[in-house]
């Protein structure tokens, strides 16, 4: 799988919109993009996922750049749970097998702090 | 049930002593993952099961490490001859086997302390 770069945190006001970058400049053209995010003492818990066009669901969207080299997790409006650690990762289904041997590969990810 | 359930939540074992994880996938998964993450750490990779396939055993670090799958559900992963350095919560997830296409579900983990 592609390698992503993400910022390492990034601080927001609750109430207000948060926009996590992500960069993946060697994305294939079969590679999706997919978000996770990892609450305190919790296993990581699915958010997002997309492969070109723009994607909302009922925590976020994702907006994918017309290249695709870059993406943004977008939460609308921010509160104190929203506090986590956010993973931006590629996902090659064609070349994956339903799983592969690596399953999700997890880099260190944003660490987003909602301050009240 | 309704998500991936781990247990027991929290162990704490002494060195050399085997200790045994269970994870009980969603219901209808065929595919399961393994992961353990040190404190601080990202999450490192160690065993995938898919359906009746015989399970990708290339993340496991050691010897000590071994998983089984028994009917397609319920998985245990197994640490002989614990070590300090085994210390760290080990995560199970689940998806159904096109998991590229949608998400995967994890549990909240097993904390294993080793002391």
């Amino acid at each position: 799988d592609a390698k992503t770069t993400q910022p390492n945190s990034m601080e927001s006001n609750e109430e207000e919109p948060v926009h996590l970058p992500c960069n993946h400049s060697t994305i294939s053209g079969t590679d999706y993009i997919h978000w996770y995010r990892q609450l305190p003492s919790q296993g990581p818990e699915y958010v997002i996922h997309g492969l070109t066009s723009n994607v909302n669901n009922r925590m976020a969207s994702l907006a994918i750049a017309e290249d695709r080299k870059s993406s943004t997790l977008i939460l609308h409006r921010a509160t104190l749970r929203d506090a986590a650690v956010y993973y931006c990762i590629l996902r090659d289904p064609v070349s994956d097998s339903g799983g592969g041997a690596d399953g999700l590969t997890f880099g260190k990810g944003t660490h987003l702090i909602i301050q009240p | 049930g309704a998500g991936v359930s781990q247990s027991p939540s929290n162990k704490v074992t002494e060195k050399g002593k085997d200790v045994e994880l269970r994870c009980d996938p969603i219901s209808g998964h065929t595919a399961l993952y393994w992961y353990r993450q040190s404190l601080g750490q990202g999450l490192e990779f160690l065993i995938y099961f898919q359906g009746n396939s015989a399970p990708d055993k290339s993340g496991l670090p050691s010897d000590r490490f071994s998983a089984e799958r028994t009917g397609g559900s319920v998985s245990t992963l197994t640490i002989q001859r614990t070590q300090q350095e085994d210390s760290a919560v080990y995560l199970c997830a689940s998806s159904p086997w096109e998991g590229a296409f949608s998400g995967y579900t994890f549990g909240s983990g097993t904390r294993l302390t080793v002391v």
